[in-house]
């Protein structure tokens, strides 16, 4: 199971692109790379998912350089409800597919 | 956009007692899992589902709890005898497998607070 390290936390302002970076040294052939957002009191909601290069959707984009061995979610012009908790996880598309959480990082957004 | 709902919101039971927290995951998913998150620490895995059996268990996931598909659309938790450090937030979530192989993104239902007094 890829161990992964990401900031604790992070401080941005409205407007801001935001760039969380994950690294996963030891991921494998057969490893995705997935983000999940958690506000409080809530469950962890899917961000974005990828293999390799770029993956974009209307929330965010997620850039993996070749290696893979780290990540970068990108959240464009963010606002004051994109304050959150942000998941990096590496989950095996094959045999056991148990997502594990790490502690996250904490992203408060000011105005 | 379909969710997985989950109830009640808040559970207060005390130390000893059995409570069932009930899921009702989105209707074409296949795998089911139970998650926790005790107040201020990491989301943990408990439990997954599929094909009507436990796939894969934690060390969480010890005799006290059992998990159950009684019908087409309900999943439940059940914790036998209470103890005080099961409070925290019960997540349940599910998904469905993919074209790779693999299953697709969790979704998470909003949780159950449990308080165990």
């Amino acid at each position: 199971l890829a161990k992964t390290t990401q900031p604790i936390s992070m401080d941005s302002y409205e407007g801001q692109e935001v760039n969380i970076t994950c690294s996963h040294n030891n991921i494998a052939t057969n490893d995705y790379i997935t983000w999940y957002q958690q506000f409080p009191s809530q469950g962890p909601r899917f961000i974005i998912q990828g293999y390799k290069t770029k993956v974009t959707n209307e929330v965010a984009s997620l850039f993996i350089p070749a290696d893979r061995k780290s990540s970068t979610l990108s959240l464009p012009r963010v606002s004051l409800s994109d304050t959150a908790v942000y998941y990096c996880l590496v989950v095996s598309s094959g045999g056991s597919y148990i997502p594990t959480f790490g502690r996250g990082t904490s992203l408060i957004v000011h105005p | 956009e379909p969710e997985v709902t989950q109830t009640p919101s808040h559970q207060v039971t005390q130390m000893g007692q059995e409570v069932i927290l009930r899921c009702v995951p989105i209707s074409n998913h296949l795998y089911f899992y139970w998650y926790r998150q005790i107040l201020g620490q990491k989301v943990e895995f408990l439990v997954s589902f599929y094909n009507n059996e436990i796939s894969e268990k934690s060390e969480i996931f010890d005799d006290q709890f059992s998990v159950e598909r009684p019908d087409g659309s309900n999943f439940t938790l059940k914790i036998r005898s209470t103890k005080l450090e099961d409070s925290a937030m019960y997540f349940c979530a599910s998904s469905v497998p993919t074209l790779t192989g693999g299953n697709s993104p969790l979704h998470f239902g909003n949780g159950t607070r449990l308080t165990v007094t």
